[in-house]
This record gives C-alpha cells, structure tokens and sequence, in this order.
C-alpha cells in the first residue's frame, strides 16, 4: 500500500513548450501533496505544497505563474512547467502523506525533464 | 526554521566494512528524522525514521540510526556493508510530524569497494 506514482517518468521537450507532470496516490487520498526539484547530484529542495481546494502554496524564490500546480482530486496533482527553458531540466519529485494519518510521506519515483 | 546538515559528500568503504554516515539537524521543535536512499535515475527510499519514539531506530536493510538530542545528530550505520549499498542517501527533518515538507540534507555518496 502507499503507493505513489508519476507520469511521465522521462520527458525531453523543446525550450518554450509547456510540460505537464502527473502525481497520483495510487491506494490513498492525499489533500495535500508537495512538489520537489533536484537538480544533478544536489539534493532535494521543496518547490510548492499543493492543497486539494486550495491554491498552491510556493517556496521563496519559485515563480508561481512558471510552474503552475494543479491538485484536481484528492489523489492527483499535477505539475506544470509553462514556456520551459534549458535551466528548469531537472528531476521532479512528488510525495503525498495520507490523509488518514500516519508520521511519513510517500515519494513518487521521479520525473526526468530535458529541456532541449 | 530547520535545517540538516550532511557531513561527508562522498564516503567510500570496503565490502564488509561498517558504514557510518553522519547527520545533525536544527530544529526549533521536536524533529522527526529520516534517512532515505536513492538509486540512480529512481525516486527515494526510506530507510528508516525517528517519530519521538524509541532513540535507537532499526530500518531496512540492516541499517539503523540513532537520534541524540544533546549531540543533534541522527547518524546513519551498518555494521557491515554490501555491494547493494552503494548509492546516494539522504537525511532529512520535519517539525514534529513527518506529514509536512521535508527539509533534506546535501546526501552523502557511498562508495562500496570490493
């Protein structure tokens, strides 16, 4: 159980296209989801926490209308990276706690995106 | 505020030998600790976490860790490292639940020589 998963788990896009990234608790409501980048061999750092009903809420420094976040049900959130450029190729990661308790956080396994 | 800080970028041991990767955080409320593991191109495992509970914590693995509040520090060991383990692994800290945003560490590489 507490499965998370993300799609799509590669994505090479051109630079000014939109990109979308799904995250979807599998077997698990989530209200609450939180998007993270990594960038080669760096670690992770919190890019935005997504709430179902509600607007996303942004890490200092992350622009809200670039990275555009989305969370539809109480088990999908989604990630957008409008007019993507060569800096935002990054991996991406999800994670969700359940919404029916519990003291961790599922991780999705990553998404992978080139920006040519 | 919050914050951990990863001792060693890259640490390299035999096969065999004890692993030993260190961790010491800040927090300003009582953490919830946990070390995960990344393999490369794949998302985050999770080894092992603290909740406040028992200060010696056994994960996966054979790996544990043990939470010292007077020391700040939540280091990961194994008592005899595998091949397996090589990888990237990471500690990370929340404040007083593990269901808010994680605050990682740098990681730390092993390096498992045979």
């Amino acid at each position: 159980g507490a499965v998370v998963s993300q799609h799509p788990s590669r994505v090479i896009c051109k630079s000014g296209t939109s990109v979308k990234i799904e995250c979807r608790s599998l077997d698990f409501q989530a209200t609450t989801m939180f998007w993270y980048r990594q960038f080669p061999k760096q670690s992770l750092m919190l890019m935005a926490t997504s709430n179902e009903g509600s607007k996303a809420t942004y890490e200092q420094g992350v622009e809200k209308d670039k990275f555009l976040i989305n969370h539809a049900s109480l088990t999908l959130s989604t990630l957008t990276v409008t007019s993507a450029h060569p800096e935002d190729s990054s991996f991406y990661i999800c994670s969700a706690p359940n919404d029916r308790g519990g003291d961790e956080q599922f991780f999705g396994p990553g998404t992978r995106l080139t920006v040519l | 505020a919050q914050s951990v800080t990863q001792l060693g970028s890259h640490v390299s041991v035999s096969e065999g030998a004890l692993v030993l990767l260190r961790c010491n955080y800040s927090s300003s409320v009582p953490p919830y600790l946990f070390w995960y593991v990344q393999y490369p191109n794949q998302g985050l495992q999770l080894l092992l976490k603290y909740t406040s509970a028992a200060t010696l914590v056994k994960g996966i693995n054979g790996f544990e860790a043990e939470f010292k509040k007077s020391e700040t520090s939540f280091h990961l060991t194994k008592p005899s490292a595998h091949m397996s383990d090589a990888a990237e692994y990471f500690c990370a800290v929340s404040g007083n639940t593990g269901r808010r945003a994680l605050t990682f560490g740098s990681g730390t590489r092993l390096q498992v020589q045979p």
